[in-house]
């Protein structure tokens, strides 16, 4: 299986900050690779596919970058309603991996 | 725009079978593959495995040997079956729909496992 591994695990940010998480992968996964925000007790909701395309309705202030194995999700200034779990996805090569996750909190 | 709703067994004891399904409104429910995935609790996601409208699937081989999908196209539901389920799948399940990026999900079910 491929290995997907973000960092860092907690992120302690304020509103207005600029935050860059990231996933790299064991092997490489080309650019088929998925964010996904998720809130308390709520299903994830996908941010941005195949490494850079933005999902709609997603805010412009959430970008991915990458290819290959190193990928980074940033965003560009925090609002109150991006704190919140992010998780990677590969769906390169099955079975499809994700991240350990990365809980962004209030500083 | 597609919706899914889940439903099965929130308890089981171990060595059960988990049964869940999950219904598919809106858009077409061919031309897509249809997949579960579950979260223990306070953990990541892990991916089960998926089904298409042909019956085609693939499963996660960690889960290979328990794990049972299928779908009604005619209803417009996939479900899912765990044997022989122990305190370790103790997680919430969510339907989705998937082949790759996946997108929508369904509402997740808890399903606790007790000994």
């Amino acid at each position: 299986d491929i290995q997907m591994t973000q960092s860092p695990s907690t992120l302690s940010a304020s509103v207005g900050d600029r935050v860059t998480i990231t996933c790299r992968a064991s092997q490489s996964i080309r650019s088929w690779l998925a964010w996904y925000q998720q809130k308390p007790g709520k299903a994830p909701k996908v941010l941005i596919s195949k490494a850079s395309s933005l999902e709609s309705g997603v805010p412009s202030r959430f970008s991915g970058s990458g290819s290959g194995t190193d990928f980074t999700l940033t965003i560009s200034s925090l609002q109150p309603d991006d704190f919140a779990t992010y998780h990677c996805q590969q769906y390169n090569t099955y079975p499809w991996t994700f991240g350990q996750g990365t809980k962004v909190e209030i500083k | 725009q597609v919706q899914l709703q889940q439903w099965g067994a929130g308890l089981l004891k171990s060595s059960e079978t988990l049964s869940l399904t999950c219904a598919v409104y809106g858009e077409s429910f061919s031309d897509y593959y249809w997949t579960w995935i579950r979260q223990p609790p306070g953990k990541g996601l892990e991916w089960i495995g998926e089904i298409n409208d042909s019956g085609n699937i693939n499963y996660n081989p960690s889960l290979k040997s328990r794990v049972t999908m299928s779908v009604d196209t005619s209803k417009r539901q996939f479900s899912v079956k765990l044997s022989s389920v122990t305190a370790a799948d103790t997680a919430v399940y969510y339907c989705a729909r998937g082949g790759g990026r996946v997108d929508p999900w369904g509402q997740g079910t808890l399903v606790t496992v007790s000994s």
